[in-house]
């Protein structure tokens, strides 16, 4: 069965703070990793990864994949209180019959 | 550009109800799917269409149903509702050639009494 783990479940920082999100898949026929950010309702995407150690960076966001040890790491750097949200990892597979393999989030929270 | 729409924002409904759940993709978008987000459970594929043909189904009891209309809009049936169906469904759409989600709705959040 396709699986995909994210940890930690849930993190609580302080502004200014540097975290680390971790993503580990077990898939059949990946086909690239993806990131997305939920506040209230719509996960709006952040980053979809192929190719591994490619680092690829949007602000203060930046994420990276190992398809060696199948797993991605989300990092965002000097947090604010804005990006309190779960953030969701996804895996797309090639076999063109089953969309993304979601995991369960991280659920992050930036305190002032 | 209008998103993806989803209706109504809220439903109650009561143990044995039906419920419909509707979602307009984006315009140009042929591809639609749906996902149930329970609490603690994360996003859980229900169903995919393609231009308007179910290509594939998660793993749910024959009473999830849906389908796609001609203008390429979506529709998620829910039969002889159960408590534990009370989540987020969750409506997504993607140009047909990109076969994952690209764009999200806000979501229908089902509450069942």
């Amino acid at each position: 069965e396709d699986k995909v783990v994210q940890s930690p479940l849930s993190l609580v920082v302080h502004e200014g703070d540097t975290v680390t999100l971790n993503c580990s898949y077990e898939v059949t026929n990946f086909r690239s990793l993806l990131w997305y950010k939920q506040e209230k309702k719509a996960p709006t995407f952040l980053f979809m990864l192929t190719s591994s150690g490619i680092e690829k960076k949007s602000g203060r966001l930046s994420s990276i994949l190992d398809k060696k040890e199948l797993f991605s790491i989300l990092n965002i750097t000097a947090t604010q209180t804005g990006d309190s949200a779960v953030y969701l990892c996804a895996v797309a597979l090639n076999s063109g019959n089953t969309p993304l393999v979601f995991g369960k989030g991280t659920r992050l929270s930036v305190i002032a | 550009e209008a998103g993806v729409t989803q209706s109504p924002t809220h439903l109650i409904k009561t143990r044995g109800q039906q419920a419909t759940l509707r979602c307009s993709p984006i315009s140009g978008h042929t591809s639609v799917y749906w996902y149930q987000q329970a609490l603690g459970l994360g996003l859980q594929f229900l169903l995919w269409y393609d231009e308007g043909e179910e290509r594939n189904r998660g793993n749910f009891p024959p009473r999830f149903s849906g389908r796609q209309f001609p203008n390429y809009s979506s529709e998620l049936n829910v039969n002889a509702l159960e408590l534990e169906d009370s989540a987020l469904y969750l409506c997504a759409s993607s140009l047909v050639e990109v076969i994952w989600p690209q764009h999200f709705g806000d979501g229908t959040r089902l509450s069942i009494l």
